[in-house]
């Protein structure tokens, strides 16, 4: 089974502050994904990479970045993190960028106050 | 814009009869549909899929039903049971993007 592993379940930081969060995935996949999850706004994307030091914008970039220096490790970025940014954030892995299954981390619930 | 669109936000379905989701895309260059299960504090797992080409798709007690015309998709869980309550997001992939829906609540009742 293809494991994702976020590093950190819960994470509470202050406004200002840089955050990171990391993902890792076991299975070799050259594709990986960091969503938002947010009440009434289902899963929105904020990156995601198709290869080593690739990166594409999502639908929702600002005030992220993004770091995939090692196929199986991709990290998110909050340069300066702001209250707008509490939500919960899910890292995904897939084999195929667009037609196949995704294989979601059990997410970091991120509270900025 | 919302390319795909659950209505509907929350279902409460007896054990053992049909629970039944929809969804509607706008895209008609989305050609491989998804459905992902998600409880509380975990992340979405996927559950059933369907490419373009066919119009159902069955694994289990899961079937998921595709209108090409009506650019509509639909999943049918039969018996449900407990164990499926939980959020269900459906997804739509093409063209080089992929589009969530804002997911559908379901409660079984025991």
């Amino acid at each position: 089974d293809v494991k994702v592993t976020q590093s950190s379940r819960y994470l509470v930081k202050r406004t200002g502050e840089k955050v990171f969060l990391e993902c890792v995935q076991d299975m070799d996949h050259e594709n990986m994904f960091w969503y938002r999850q947010d009440p009434g706004l289902g899963l929105r994307l904020i990156y995601f990479s198709y290869d080593v030091k690739m990166k594409e914008k999502g639908d929702i970039p600002e005030g992220y970045s993004v770091s995939r220096e090692k196929k199986e490790r991709f990290s998110l970025i909050l340069e300066s993190a702001s209250t707008n940014q509490t939500s919960m954030y899910l890292c995904a892995s897939s084999q195929q960028a667009y037609n196949s299954p995704l294989h979601f981390g059990n997410g970091t619930r991120l509270t900025v106050t | 814009d919302q390319q795909v669109k659950q209505n509907s936000p929350s279902l409460s379905v007896q054990e053992g009869r049909i629970s039944i989701l929809n969804c509607d895309y706008t895209n008609s260059m989305f050609d491989y549909f998804l459905w992902y299960k998600k409880y509380p504090a975990e992340g979405p797992t996927f559950l059933i899929s369907i490419s373009s080409i066919k119009d159902k798709n069955e694994d289990g007690r899961f079937t998921v039903f595709l209108n090409k015309s009506a650019k509509h998709l639909s999943l049918h869980i039969v018996p449900s049971q407990p164990g499926d309550s939980a959020v269900y997001f459906c997804a739509a992939s093409g063209n080089n993007r992929l589009a969530f829906g804002k997911g559908n609540q379901v409660v079984v009742i025991p």
